[in-house]
């Protein structure tokens, strides 16, 4: 069946604009993780969707980042007034929490350059 | 706060041989482990995943381990092939309700023709 997609592919934008990056979970899937990747950063956990209940956004570096998840499947990250800092790979995973142990499959990211 | 590394940062190998991947941890408190293979510019693709009350998994040529008391896990790859070349993570999630995996920085493996 189809994986996690991710869209954009790219995004390129200027230092201040407002991005938003989508994310389409495997159906069923009613987990959902954001992480981000940078260069020397390695991979970070952003924010945790599950089902209804509220997000664990422990992980959101400002709060120009947001995130929200409509109907219990896609996935929307924001980022207000971007940064040459925020430039990164922003990867989206999906589980089953119950089923197999838990394994996050990931989609193949969203890669961000902030000029 | 959870610590994973990996060693080595990069290794480069001939077609054929055998390898061990090394991933450790700072908190036994783990749920399970997850190893990743990632190509450049690409996303994640799982590998296997150990409950932490298990020894270890294999699949195909890759055969995991885990020593969840002493905060350990090796990716063993047999019989090394050029395919095999990618960056390789490994990621914990710790036990209790939080979800979110910790990973390593990575291996980057290159397997020599």
């Amino acid at each position: 069946g189809a994986g996690v997609s991710q869209s954009p592919s790219n995004k390129v934008t200027e230092k201040g604009k407002d991005v938003e990056l989508r994310c389409d979970p495997i159906s069923g899937h009613t987990a959902l993780y954001w992480y981000r990747q940078s260069l020397g950063q390695g991979l970070e956990f952003l924010i945790y969707f599950q089902g209804n209940s509220a997000p664990d956004k422990s992980g959101l570096p400002s709060d120009r980042f947001s995130a929200e998840r409509t109907g219990g499947s896609v996935s929307t990250l924001t980022i207000q007034r971007t940064q040459q800092e925020d430039s990164a790979v922003y990867l989206c995973a999906s589980s089953i929490p119950s089923g197999r142990g838990g394994t996050q499959y990931f989609g193949p990211g969203t890669r961000l350059t902030v000029l | 706060k959870q610590e994973v590394t990996q060693i080595p940062a990069a290794l480069s190998v001939p077609e054929g041989e055998n390898l061990v991947l090394n991933c450790s941890f700072t908190d036994s408190a783990i749920y399970n482990l997850q190893w990743f293979r990632q190509d450049p510019g690409k996303g994640l693709t799982s590998l296997l995943l150990i409950q932490s009350s298990q020894r270890e998994q294999t699949s195909g040529r890759l055969n995991a381990s885990l020593d969840k008391s002493s905060g350990r896990s090796t990716l063993y790859i047999a019989a090394s092939q050029p395919g095999d070349s990618a960056t390789y993570l490994c990621a914990v999630r710790p036990d209790g309700s939080a979800r979110q995996l910790t990973f390593g920085s990575g291996t980057q493996l290159t397997v020599l023709p």
